[in-house]
């Protein structure tokens, strides 16, 4: 079973609305570590936020907010007014550190196209 | 501060022939991670390293593969014989913990794109 989930495999929006990328998870373990990269079409992965399993409170970034929910196992991602230079691939990451230490696993990723 | 270094970052080779890569982890930094991202399978862990020691290679594809970290500074991934489809872009990463016992961030480098033709 995957054990993330990134159910939209493609988003595209106009400049300036606010958008969503979700992201669904499954483990066992009760600690356990979230996060989302983002990889622009230059090709870098560029880390955006890691989030512990313990810390449920939401997390605002400019524009950017998270949304953990351990109940439905979410942890789902929104940019408010968003911008061309938003375009990318953006991934979610679970790691679990008792059953599988060290390892990231990665969502297959969502593209996100704002077009102006 | 610089980050992970990794190079060349554009590859091409003949089928058959070795190919060497190259990733110089973040100063400090105690654990090391390789992997590869392909269209088909998307973002893959091959082989990760804390304190150049490795220590899960259940990601390598194949005996083809095989990665040395010979000091904290340095870690190669190399394929002989390539193939096709070896055709991806590999990541390094370095996190400042160690992988077993902590979850930091992961940092990646630029990537290598590797075309076997």
């Amino acid at each position: 079973a995957q054990k993330v989930t990134q159910a939209q495999t493609e988003i595209s929006v106009v400049e300036k609305e606010d958008v969503t990328l979700d992201c669904v998870y499954e483990t066992r373990d009760t600690t356990y570590y979230l996060f989302w990269y983002k990889q622009p079409p230059s090709g870098e992965l560029v880390f955006l936020i890691r989030r512990n399993s313990f810390d449920e409170q939401n997390e605002i970034s400019g524009r950017y907010s998270w949304n953990f929910q351990k109940s439905t196992s979410s942890f789902n991602f929104t940019i408010t007014a968003s911008q061309v230079v938003d375009s990318a691939v953006y991934f979610c990451a679970l790691s679990e550190p008792n059953t599988n230490a060290g390892k990231s696993t990665f969502g297959d990723g969502t593209t996100l196209t704002v077009k102006p | 501060d610089a980050g992970v270094i990794q190079s060349p970052r554009h590859e091409v080779t003949e089928m058959g022939q070795e190919v060497t890569l190259r990733c110089k982890p973040i100063s400090g930094h105690n654990s090391l991670f390789w992997y590869r991202q392909t269209m088909m399978r998307g973002l893959e862990l091959l082989i990760y390293f804390n304190n150049n020691v490795p220590i899960d290679d259940s990601g390598m594809p194949e005996d083809r593969f095989s990665a040395k970290m010979p000091n904290a500074s340095f870690s190669t991934l190399k394929i002989q014989p390539s193939e096709p489809r070896d055709s991806a872009v590999y990541f390094c990463a370095s996190s400042p913990g160690l992988a077993a016992t902590s979850t930091d961030t992961q940092y990646f480098g630029p990537g290598t794109r590797l075309t076997v033709l």
